[in-house]
């Protein structure tokens, strides 16, 4: 079995300050896991992904996430928050035995004030 | 470069009337997934076709029906709409590699009366 909890429904920052985007997982294998970004309006776009390989994962828009076995967690941060980051992030995670099947966690919508 | 592509894009059914959502891919993949978002919990599977020809069941099928109509479409089929099936509903296709990531379209939004 897999899940996934977003740990924060709603984040609000000011431009120019730090993002951070929390996201704990669980499953039975080794994991895959991806972070998505939601516009309104529009479909689910990739941030990044953790295969297995290098556990700081870097994607696009400056954003990054840092995989850590021994917390459960794959959090999304970014140094410096701007206006058009404004949207919905959504943690999936992805595990062997779980036939082809993504779980999505919650979703966080992230405000970013000027 | 298309990618997923998903029509119609907003539609308004009354209850008990069926419709079918149509989806198709230009990226080649085997794998494509019908999906319904509702606020709060994220995208829950409904159906999913790992190649042209099989389809299976997700988490919540109850109320639909899919076709996997060659490689590049899958539809999705209300019989009889409800209320209950109120949602924003996207398509996803997938490559070879099942720890891929998936490609979205950009979303049906139902409402049933």
């Amino acid at each position: 079995a897999q899940s996934v909890t977003q740990l924060d429904s709603h984040v609000s920052v000011s431009e120019g300050t730090p993002v951070l985007l929390r996201c704990n997982y669980s499953s039975s294998y080794s994991p895959s896991l991806f972070w998505y970004v939601q516009h309104p309006n529009k479909g689910l776009q990739l941030l990044l992904k953790y295969t297995s390989a290098a556990t700081l994962v870097k994607g696009i828009n400056g954003f990054e996430a840092e995989f850590k076995k021994s917390e459960t967690s794959f959090h999304l941060t970014k140094p410096s928050a701007h206006m058009s980051d404004a949207a919905e992030y959504f943690c999936v995670v992805y595990s062997p035995g779980a036939g082809n099947m993504l779980t999505f966690g919650g979703g966080t919508r992230l405000m970013v004030k000027p | 470069n298309a990618g997923v592509t998903q029509t119609p894009k907003f539609q308004v059914l009354k209850t008990g009337q069926s419709m079918t959502l149509q989806c198709a891919q230009d990226m080649n993949h085997n794998s494509m997934y019908w999906y319904r978002q509702d606020p709060g919990m994220g995208l829950r599977l409904i159906y999913y076709s790992a190649s042209e020809g099989t389809t299976d069941k997700g988490e919540v099928p109850n109320g639909y029906n899919v076709s996997r109509l060659n490689k590049r479409e899958f539809s999705l089929r209300l019989e009889s709409a409800a209320p209950s099936q109120t949602s924003v509903y996207f398509c996803a296709s997938q490559g070879a590699m099942s720890n891929q990531p998936q490609h979205f379209g950009d979303g049906t939004r139902l409402s049933i009366l």
